[in-house]
């Protein structure tokens, strides 16, 4: 089983309004992640995760905030967007075992 | 951020055909992955590569890791319809996952002609 399960599947927010994206994995992975994509472009890094502790902030803007709050949940609350962040947002995880990284489905983001 | 040099960036094929492509890096990894992301999904894992020169098959597709440990390559034989969609490639250059970036290729888009 390499299930990330990510919710809701398409999203349209306002500028001003505040929303999350959920993700959710049981398959014991202990780093969790948050990408961007643009279309047609490769799925760029935001967050990483590490047994429940960010460790690794890829310089994005404090509108986007992480959230772990166990080893199986990764949340990404959202406020104050801009158009241009409208995009496929992805969530992954990976084992401690062995060096892979699985994604979910992804969160198509519509900021209005 | 950084990249790696995928090739090709698109290609048309007719169904039956094999396909290769490529990735190549100035810097050295050690774990390449092959992902196939289809419109509107994520990207699915296809193959992922530990060791200088190994093979890997799953299926049609087979990927090699390279022996300079840069590049790798994938290949698909006899294509279908449903090997249309974007092929990256990802390199991983730490030993965890947790504390360092993962660096994807800029895709290949692969079409099949009717």
């Amino acid at each position: 089983d390499t299930e990330v399960t990510q919710t809701p599947k398409h999203l349209v927010m306002g500028m001003t309004n505040k929303k999350s994206l959920k993700c959710e994995q049981h398959m014991g992975h202990r780093a969790m992640y948050w990408y961007k994509q643009k279309a047609k472009k490769p799925p760029e890094l935001m967050f990483v995760y590490s047994y429940e502790k960010l460790s690794i902030n890829e310089s994005v803007p404090s509108r986007f905030s992480p959230e772990c709050p166990n080893s199986s949940l990764l949340n990404l609350h959202l406020h104050a967007l801009q158009p241009e962040d409208s995009a496929l947002y992805l969530c992954a995880s990976s084992p401690q075992t062995r060096n892979t990284i699985y994604f979910g489905e992804g969160s198509w983001l519509t900021v209005v | 951020g950084q990249q790696l040099n995928q090739s090709p960036q698109s290609m048309f094929i007719q169904e039956g055909e094999d396909v290769s492509m490529n990735c190549t890096s100035s810097s050295i990894f050690n774990t390449w992955l092959w992902y196939k992301q289809d419109p509107g999904e994520g990207p699915v894992l296809l193959i992922a590569l530990y060791k200088a020169g190994e093979l890997t098959s799953n299926g049609r597709l087979t990927a090699q890791f390279g022996i300079t440990r840069k590049d790798s390559f994938l290949n698909i034989s006899a294509s279908i319809p449903s090997d249309v969609g974007i092929y990256f490639c990802a390199g991983h250059s730490g030993t965890n996952f947790g504390n360092e970036k993962l660096t994807f290729g800029t895709g290949t888009r692969l079409t099949i002609i009717p």
